[in-house]
């Protein structure tokens, strides 16, 4: 099983609804990532977190909104997603921000845009 | 600019045989290169990684290498098994950024 834990597996919505993916890591780890993957491509960054700050914004469109409420969460605030943004979500966490640091990815979350 | 190109983008082999997959990169200046294993609908796992100073990494059955004067790795799998099939991804770290960079995977299918 994975260290990281993401939740749901999966997601079906509408353009209109509101919802939020978690994630959720007890490493210890002080860095956490939000990465998306669409059909064959590889992860695609999102946003960084360090140390509880957002550190880096991939030129994110602001549909999507993240939140760490603490070191061992990661959130991801959705709403009035559009049909192209269904994909594959990845968090990770590493111990630090450190290009040593091996990242750590969740299983991800599957989500449906209608 | 940072990039990472992996070859062949797909593979299909029989069970019991092995293969050897390619990554070829530009970041510079390296700081170490991954490689990583994902399933189907799953999450990457790291299978090894490397730094600057290490030519060889095992882990199991797959074998990374590195020649950072090239700047080429490759993984290669002995006595493939039906569950090796899945995406190989290769992600180099370094280019002044602790941002790592994607290849976009080679897609491996063991046919009993």
């Amino acid at each position: 099983d994975t260290e990281v834990t993401q939740t749901p597996k999966h997601l079906v919505m509408g353009m209109t609804n509101k919802k939020s993916l978690k994630c959720e890591q007890h490493m210890g780890h002080r860095a956490m990532y939000w990465y998306k993957q669409k059909a064959k491509k590889p992860p695609e960054l999102m946003f960084v977190y360090s140390y509880e700050k957002l550190s880096i914004n991939e030129s994110v469109p602001s549909r999507f909104s993240p939140e760490c409420p603490n070191s061992s969460l990661l959130n991801l605030h959705l709403h009035a997603l559009q049909p192209e943004d269904s994909a594959l979500y990845l968090c990770a966490s590493s111990q630090g921000t450190d290009s040593n640091q091996p990242q750590h990815f969740g299983d991800g979350t599957r989500l449906s845009i209608l | 600019k940072n990039q990472v190109e992996q070859s062949p983008q797909s593979l299909i082999i029989l069970e019991g045989k092995n293969c050897t997959l390619q990554c070829n990169y530009t970041v510079s200046p390296f700081s170490n290169l991954r490689w990583y294993k994902q399933d189907t609908g799953r999450g990457p796992v790291s299978l090894t990684i490397m730094t600057f100073s290490e030519n060889t990494k095992s882990n199991g059955r797959y074998t990374a290498t590195l020649d950072a004067d090239t700047k080429q790795s490759s993984l290669h799998i002995t006595a493939s098994q039906l569950s090796d099939s899945a995406s190989y991804i290769c992600v180099v770290s370094g280019g002044g950024s602790y941002i790592p960079t994607f290849g976009r995977g080679t897609s491996l299918i063991v046919h009993p």
